[in-house]
């Protein structure tokens, strides 16, 4: 079975601390985004990767990092610099990236500071 | 920049039909996207429309007018499992849709 997969589905960030939401997925896609969603608001997008070893940054990448050193892979680093993380992360793929591709996305990660 | 307009909430009854409209001013236009995002869930693509007219799938229809910048949703013969979030995305010059703020739907008896 072909998908997405986001783990852990619930991370807990201490003060000044560094956490990375994992994504993977197994459908053979080039592209891969990483999305932030606040209650009553629509999704953001924080960053996306094209092609293994480039990504670029979104509308909200101040305080995340990236990296897409493999193709299934594609981990987002919520660092101490982001001020307010707690939202649901969601990471989603695309076969290309031309606009009209369909984007499938994981199940989530809520991240909540302690 | 990027436009893209959606009612916050709707509500309708189970067995009934529903509207929900997108409006959209983007620069460049590469289609238009419709998810459905049940609470706390992944979106799942429901529509994609990238010339004008209707699309129909099965209860749901998807319908776009590209010179007036609108689309809107059509959900027949409602069910309460469709109580969800409705999202409206638009692939603009950027290559990557832009995503409306959703539209909440709910479903009573």
């Amino acid at each position: 079975d072909g998908g997405i997969t986001q783990s852990p589905k619930y991370l807990f960030r201490k003060e000044g601390q560094n956490v990375t939401l994992s994504c993977e997925q197994n459908l053979n896609h080039d592209a891969m985004y990483w999305y932030r969603q606040d209650p009553g608001q629509g999704l953001r997008l924080i960053y996306y990767s094209q092609i293994v070893n480039d990504f670029q940054k979104g509308d909200i990448a101040e305080g995340y990092s990236v990296s897409r050193e493999k193709k299934e892979s594609f981990p987002l680093t919520v660092t101490s610099a982001q001020k307010n993380p707690t939202a649901f992360y969601l990471c989603a793929s695309s076969i290309g990236q031309t606009g009209q591709e369909t984007q499938y996305f994981g199940p989530g990660t809520r991240l909540l500071v302690l | 920049g990027q436009n893209i307009d959606q009612p916050t909430e709707m509500t309708a009854t189970e067995g009934a039909i529903v509207q929900i409209n997108c409006t959209y001013q983007t620069s460049g236009f590469n289609g238009l996207f419709w998810y459905q995002q049940h609470a706390g869930e992944a979106p799942t693509f429901l529509s994609y429309n990238v010339l004008d007219g209707l699309e129909e799938k099965g209860r749901f229809s998807s319908f776009l007018s590209r010179s007036k910048g609108y689309s809107y949703l059509l959900l027949k013969e409602l069910q309460m499992k469709d109580s969800a979030s409705y999202l409206c995305a638009v692939g603009g010059g950027s290559y990557i849709p832009t995503f409306g703020r959703g539209t909440s739907l709910i479903v009573h008896p």
